[in-house]
């Protein structure tokens, strides 16, 4: 099956830093998508990005599907932009994403 | 609109017993998808819904099954409970499972003792 690889793992910034987060992809998809959990344990949809860049105000993403990878890019980072990001793939439609392990990203104050 | 809904929020249970999971799309949402996300292996898929028929079912043991019901409203239920069974079981919806933003809620978590 697809193999999804996040890179860092861990991430500690100060707040107002910029941050890029990375996806691998080990096979062409068409459906890519990035979430962010929060402390709470809650997964929040933050982009659908089979390819191609979006951009929703201080977060940007973009995938390069023929090369196989997506970054999330946190602009001006606030506290509350900590948790656990996710990159998560499927050849096929949502109902069946494959994800990677995720980002743990801490912003201090 | 609503999110996505999920309960109960916490459940306590011991091993052997069985747990019903239920959960509640978004009003217009018919594919309904169960994920469990566990420290060790993450977020795994367990099995997806669309119209009351399970579509698409992942590498779990068949003590994990679910159902859908006319409203798209969805249950899941874990038999015989496994201590490896302790997890954050979250559910997800959207209009049609295809190539489309998903959406979850925010998870039953089951400890298993």
């Amino acid at each position: 099956g697809i193999q999804v690889e996040q890179s860092p793992p861990d991430l500690i910034l100060q707040e107002g830093a910029n941050s890029t987060l990375r996806c691998n992809f080990s096979d062409s998809v068409n459906n890519l998508q990035w979430f962010h959990q929060n402390p709470w344990g809650q997964l929040i949809n933050l982009f659908y990005i089979p390819s191609g860049t979006k951009q929703n105000g201080r977060l940007s993403a973009t995938t390069v599907a023929t090369e196989r990878y997506s970054l999330l890019y946190i602009s001006s980072s606030q506290t509350t932009d900590s948790g656990v990001y996710f990159c998560a793939v499927s050849k096929g439609g949502s109902e069946k994403l494959v994800f990677g392990k995720g980002t743990k990203l801490t912003v201090n104050p | 609109k609503a999110g996505v809904t999920q309960t109960p929020r916490y459940l306590i249970k011991t091993r052997g017993q069985q747990v019903t999971l239920s959960c509640s799309p978004i009003s217009g949402h018919r594919s309904v998808s169960w994920y469990q996300q566990t420290p060790g292996q993450g977020l795994q898929f367990l099995f997806e819904y669309f119209s009351e028929t399970q579509r698409n079912k992942g590498n779990f043991p068949g003590r994990f099954s679910g159902r859908q019901f006319s409203n798209s409203r969805s249950e899941m239920n874990v038999s015989t409970l496994e201590l490896g069974d302790s997890a954050l079981y979250l559910c997800a919806s959207s209009f049609w499972g295809g190539e489309e933003k998903l959406f979850f809620g925010s998870g039953t978590q089951l400890s298993v003792l």
